[in-house]
């Protein structure tokens, strides 16, 4: 399948701070990609989607200023947390979709774990 | 309710026997089906795709969506350690990757 790197996948930083996390599609161009958060023993909760080029769409009760999606090229989308606070300690995971995956398939990064202090 | 209503377990069985994990969903605008499994502080990874009712296997797996009664099945046979994992279901209305909405997940351990 194809291959999507998200890095740092560990990360522990100190209250206020701002923290990006950053996800690669490797061997395709992913028009789309999502984020999302997933505390312990729970599911993967949408927080947006990006699409290459334009604006991100948040879900409802996602802070758009507070975490910061950025989709600058095909192959490359950032979250940035910014002023983060120890309530958003949790396992932030991307995924991505590319122009020849239109059968719902979603190859998902391997999640980056925030730590804050 | 939740659109998607899945046991989050704990699921632990003996090695070689076969497990069902199931989901139900209240959504009847969806179309498209997956499972996926997720070891500890990884990021899921597809195991199977289906397309309205009916049944896929792929090797000791074996998906099943019956739409007219809103549930889905994940069957492994001659299950592993290896299998030990947190399983998701996950579903969406239209094709493409769009908005997935996933279950819980069930975390399954296999007993040597």
């Amino acid at each position: 399948g194809a291959v999507v790197s998200q890095h740092p996948s560990w990360v522990i930083c100190k209250s206020g701070t701002s923290v990006k996390i950053e996800c690669r599609s490797l061997d395709f161009q992913a028009t789309t990609m999502f984020w999302y958060r997933q505390f312990p023993k729970q599911s993967l909760m949408l927080m947006a989607t990006s699409n290459e080029g334009s604006k991100a769409t948040y879900e409802q009760g996602v802070e758009k200023d507070k975490f910061l999606i950025n989709h600058a090229s095909l192959t490359l989308s950032t979250l940035t947390v910014t002023s983060a606070h120890p309530e958003d300690s949790s396992f932030y995971i991307c995924s991505a979709s590319g122009v020849l995956q239109n059968t719902g398939e979603l190859f998902f990064g391997e999640g980056s774990r925030l730590t804050v202090l | 309710q939740k659109e998607v209503e899945q046991d989050p377990g704990p699921l632990s069985v003996p090695e070689g026997a076969i497990v069902s994990l199931n989901c139900t969903y209240s959504n009847s605008a969806f179309q498209y089906f997956m499972w996926y499994r997720q070891y500890s502080r990884k990021g899921p990874e597809l195991l199977m795709y289906t397309y309205s009712s009916g049944n896929k296997e792929d090797g000791r797996f074996t998906a099943q969506v019956d739409k007219s009664s809103k549930y889905i099945s994940l069957f492994i046979r001659d299950s592993q350690p290896s299998d030990s994992a947190t399983y998701l279901c996950a579903m969406s209305t239209i094709q493409g990757a769009q908005k997935l909405v996933f279950g819980q997940g069930t975390r399954l351990t296999i007993n040597p």
